[in-house]
């Protein structure tokens, strides 16, 4: 089955322990993108990988790192968490350059 | 920059019609549609691209004015399913082709 997973699902930690949000796909798609997204201001692009060890910042990608060493994974890593960083974030796939993306369920991550 | 989208809610009744815009400022390479209903990822609807090619699922319609940077999404004769909130996302012609911007979204209710 074709799918985008990500774990963990949900996370409450404490600001500035750092943590890592990974993020795989099975479809061998070259394009992969994170997005963090709060009520009223939709789905806002953090970083996206055009393929392995190619990647750009989104909109808002600051307080954010992120790696492509293997074409299926795709971790999203908060150094230094902080509480304005609380979101929903959704990893996401596609073939090039981007088309249909196919989205993981989505990590709910709390930061106190 | 993110695109503008219209309205940003609408309610209806089961077998009404419905449309939403989404509107640039810059020049667009490609429009693309989802909808995300409560709780779950977001879902491909469609991809418009400058030229006139399209590509999404066959009950979904929508245009793209290149002069006018618009795209409208068309949904007639809804179902209860239809229900969700939809999103317009933009690659610009000027930036860089893989950047994907949402637009905040547009809330839609079927009622039955």
């Amino acid at each position: 089955e074709a799918q985008v997973t990500q774990n963990p699902r949900y996370l409450i930690t404490v600001t500035g322990k750092k943590l890592t949000v990974t993020c795989s796909q099975n479809m061998n798609h070259e394009y992969m993108s994170w997005y963090r997204q709060d009520p009223g201001l939709g789905l806002r692009q953090i970083y996206y990988s055009m393929n392995v060890e190619v990647t750009d910042k989104g909109d808002v990608p600051e307080g954010y790192k992120v790696s492509r060493k293997e074409k299926r994974n795709f971790p999203l890593i908060l150094e230094s968490p902080s509480p304005n960083q609380t979101s929903l974030y959704f990893c996401a796939s596609s073939g090039q350059p981007p088309y249909e993306q196919y989205f993981g369920p989505g990590t709910r991550l709390t930061v106190t | 920059q993110q695109p503008v989208q219209s309205p940003q809610a609408v309610i209806l009744r089961e077998g009404e019609d419905a449309v939403i815009n989404c509107s640039s400022s810059k020049a667009l390479y490609s429009v693309h549609w989802y909808r995300q209903k409560h709780g779950e990822a977001p879902v491909f609807l469609m991809i418009l691209l400058k030229g006139g090619e399209q590509k999404g699922h066959e009950k979904i319609s929508a245009s793209f004015n290149e002069k006018k940077q618009q795209s409208s999404l068309y949904l007639t004769a809804s179902q209860l399913s239809y229900s969700g909130t939809y999103f317009c996302g933009t690659v610009l012609v000027s930036g860089s082709a893989r950047q994907l911007t949402f637009g905040s979204g547009t809330q839609l209710t079927v009622l039955p």
